[in-house]
């Protein structure tokens, strides 16, 4: 079965430090790629994702992400980092073969002022 | 524009009680259904999805249970709670032909 591994369950970070979030994925077929986002007290909303194509995806408010197959990785990165940007991180993945997705444990962001 | 909706956004019930979480589409037909539970430190867990009407596939066997009565219409169910089933419930969908979910704003069950 599918699954995915985020590497960093809590992130401390100051304000302009850069940041790269890792995302792992266990499959060897074609798979979409997701990241999302959970500001505190606010819903689940998508950052970015990756289809096809350019293997790096560029998504909302400067966050990018670059799909490596054979890396098996979809690492999540932003060059400086706001205090706004503190919030939990999701890493997910769709097999094409399938309906389901499989999300990642989570990343904890916390961004010191 | 599509929306969904879930309900209630907080619920709190004792031990042994039954529990049915809704959710509904607006705005879409035939989307993918989707419950998820979210609890700390173990990110969204996977625990049923629909492809259609009375189409329910379940990823981990526990104390709940889902239904699809209607297209845009996804219930969650136990006949019984349990104090583990306290947490944290996510509803999606997903477009068939587009492959991101959008998430509902979640309902915090409190089991006591």
């Amino acid at each position: 079965a599918q699954s995915v591994s985020q590497h960093n369950h809590h992130v401390i970070l100051s304000e302009a430090a850069s940041l790269e979030l890792g995302c792992n994925y266990s499959y060897g077929g074609t798979v979409n790629l997701f990241w999302y986002v959970q500001y505190p007290g606010q819903h689940l909303q998508l950052l970015l994702k990756y289809f096809s194509g350019d293997p790096l995806v560029k998504g909302i408010k400067g966050f990018e992400a670059e799909f490596i197959k054979s890396k098996f990785s979809f690492n999540l990165r932003k060059p400086s980092v706001q205090w706004s940007d503190t919030a939990e991180y999701f890493c997910a993945v769709k097999v094409n073969r399938d309906d389901k997705i499989i999300f990642g444990k989570g990343t904890r962001l916390h961004i010191l002022p | 524009s599509q929306t969904i909706h879930q309900w209630p956004a907080t619920l709190v019930q004792p031990v042994g009680s039954p529990l049915s979480l809704e959710c509904t589409v607006e705005g879409t037909s035939n989307p993918n259904l989707y419950w998820y539970r979210q609890a700390a430190g173990r990110g969204l867990q996977l625990l049923f999805y629909s492809v259609g009407i009375g189409q329910i596939s379940s990823e981990v066997p526990q104390n709940l249970s889902a239904s699809r009565p209607q297209d845009r219409q996804f219930i969650l169910s136990s006949k019984k709670l349990l104090l583990s089933d306290s947490g944290f419930y996510l509803c999606a969908w997903r477009r068939v032909m587009n492959t991101e979910a959008f998430f509902g704003q979640g309902t915090r069950l409190t089991v006591v």
